[in-house]
């Protein structure tokens, strides 16, 4: 499986815009670029995923390099809100035409008032 | 629309009794895959499930099993409870296999073996 590397925490100022970093350099040209967010006891949150364009949405925006061996979650403006664990994940295809999402450790991106 | 509806959300079971846990995806999904969440282990892929079938599975003992039915709908099984089988089992789905999709995760359901 296409592993994922994140920083263990991140911390920011409120209003402030957050880049969360992640590299992924076994990637293949077939693997998507997820990014998922997890609140303390809740089930993890979709937040944006891309292949090789940078991508936008209300929530966030996704940055891939060219070489799409490294990506990055920005969060235009920290709220409280967004304090969670961020994990970046590859997603293919698996045999079968089946997929399975394998997480990583992920970053705990703390937001200070 | 409604989301990944799992029940029940909280249970304390006994070691050796078995548990079932039940999994409604997002309408229209047709993908529903299952993971284990523990603090020391992190999110574990269990199993995916498309059209009543089994495609993949992860690395867990046959005790942890599991089946779709026609409507889409999922269910887990834990046989033979193990104190390390407490845990929070967490539910996705999504419209169908590809890669390219958004897939949903449900609320979780939290098993605690005593």
């Amino acid at each position: 499986d296409a592993k994922t590397t994140q920083p263990n925490s991140m911390e920011s100022n409120e209003e402030e815009p957050v880049h969360l970093p992640c590299n992924h350099s076994t990637i293949s040209g077939t693997d998507y670029i997820h990014w998922y967010r997890q609140l303390p006891s809740q089930g993890p949150e979709y937040v944006i995923h891309g292949l090789t364009s940078n991508v936008n949405n209300r929530m966030a925006s996704l940055a891939i390099a060219e070489d799409r061996k490294s990506s990055t979650l920005i969060l235009h403006r920290a709220t409280l809100r967004d304090a969670a664990v961020y994990y970046c994940i590859l997603l293919a295809y698996s045999g079968a035409g089946s997929y399975q999402l394998t997480f990583g450790k992920g970053t705990k991106l703390s937001v200070i008032p | 629309k409604a989301g990944v509806t799992q029940t029940p959300r909280y249970l304390i079971k006994t070691r050796g009794q078995q548990v079932t846990l039940s999994c409604s995806p997002i309408s229209g999904h047709r993908s529903v895959s299952w993971y284990q969440q523990t603090p020391g282990q992190g999110l574990q892929f269990l199993f995916e499930y498309f059209s009543e079938t089994q495609r993949n599975k992860g690395n867990f003992p046959g005790r942890f099993s599991g089946r779709q039915f026609s409507n889409s709908r999922s269910e887990m099984n834990v046989s033979t409870l193990e104190l390390g089988d407490s845990a929070l089992y967490l539910c996705a789905s999504s419209l169908d296999s590809r890669a390219a999709n958004t897939i949903y995760f449900g609320e979780g359901s939290w098993l605690t073996v005593v």
